[in-house]
């Protein structure tokens, strides 16, 4: 089944460190995009891709990275500069304007 | 610009009961209109879209929303609430040409009493 997979579904973070979240679909989609969930917040864009190879900042990419290498992933690093990382992240993927598809989500804690 | 109103953060119904949770959007064109349900600890599963076809539109699990371009709403309906609904739930508009970049709503969280 087509989907998209999110790994690792929990993971812990000490301070000062940087962690790389993994996404991966196969749905031939192309664009992807990476949303962080706070509780009462929504959803709040982190970063987006359109193509392979390019990328563009959301409402709140400082202190994140990603890349797109290849058209099936599209990782998202959190670096040692976001200062409150603890929360829900979720990627998603689109065939333009047809609506998301979503993984089942990253809880990041920062211990 | 685009923005999306979701009135009330929770929404309290006794089973059986008619589900309405409202929302409201801004769009300086066309939109796209979605509605997506996330279970706790899962990622969000689109309901229903609205893509300038019929305005009544159908989604799973036995939901529905109209789309009312005088009073910019697209409410979600559901006729009889059942235990398995309680969830959050969010609406999301779109510009129907451009970045295809969605603008969601801070989310309604749906609770169904015995």
């Amino acid at each position: 089944d087509g989907g998209i997979t999110q790994s690792p579904k929990y993971l812990f973070r000490k301070e000062g460190q940087n962690v790389t979240l993994s996404c991966e679909q196969n749905l031939n989609h192309d664009a992807m995009y990476w949303y962080r969930q706070d509780p009462g917040q929504g959803l709040r864009l982190i970063y987006y891709s359109q193509i392979v190879n390019d990328f563009q900042k959301g409402d709140i990419a400082e202190g994140y990275s990603v890349s797109r290498e290849k058209k099936e992933s599209f990782p998202l690093t959190v670096t040692s500069a976001q200062k409150n990382p603890t929360a829900f992240y979720l990627c998603a993927s689109s065939p333009q304007g047809k609506g998301y598809t979503f993984g089942s989500g990253t809880r990041l804690t920062v211990v | 610009a685009q923005s999306v109103t979701q009135l009330g953060s929770h929404v309290s119904v006794s089973e059986g009961a008619l589900v309405l949770l409202r929302c409201n959007y801004s769009s300086s064109v066309p939109p796209y209109l979605f509605w997506y349900v996330q279970y706790p600890n899962q990622g969000l599963q689109l309901l229903l879209k609205y893509t300038s076809a019929a305005t009544l539109v159908k989604g799973i699990n036995g939901f529905e929303a109209e789309f009312k371009k005088s009073e910019t709403s697209f409410h979600l309906t559901k006729p009889s609430a059942h235990m398995s609904d309680a969830a959050e739930y969010f609406c999301a508009v779109m510009p129907s040409g451009g970045s295809y970049i969605p603008t969601f709503g801070r989310g309604t969280s749906l609770i169904v009493h015995p």
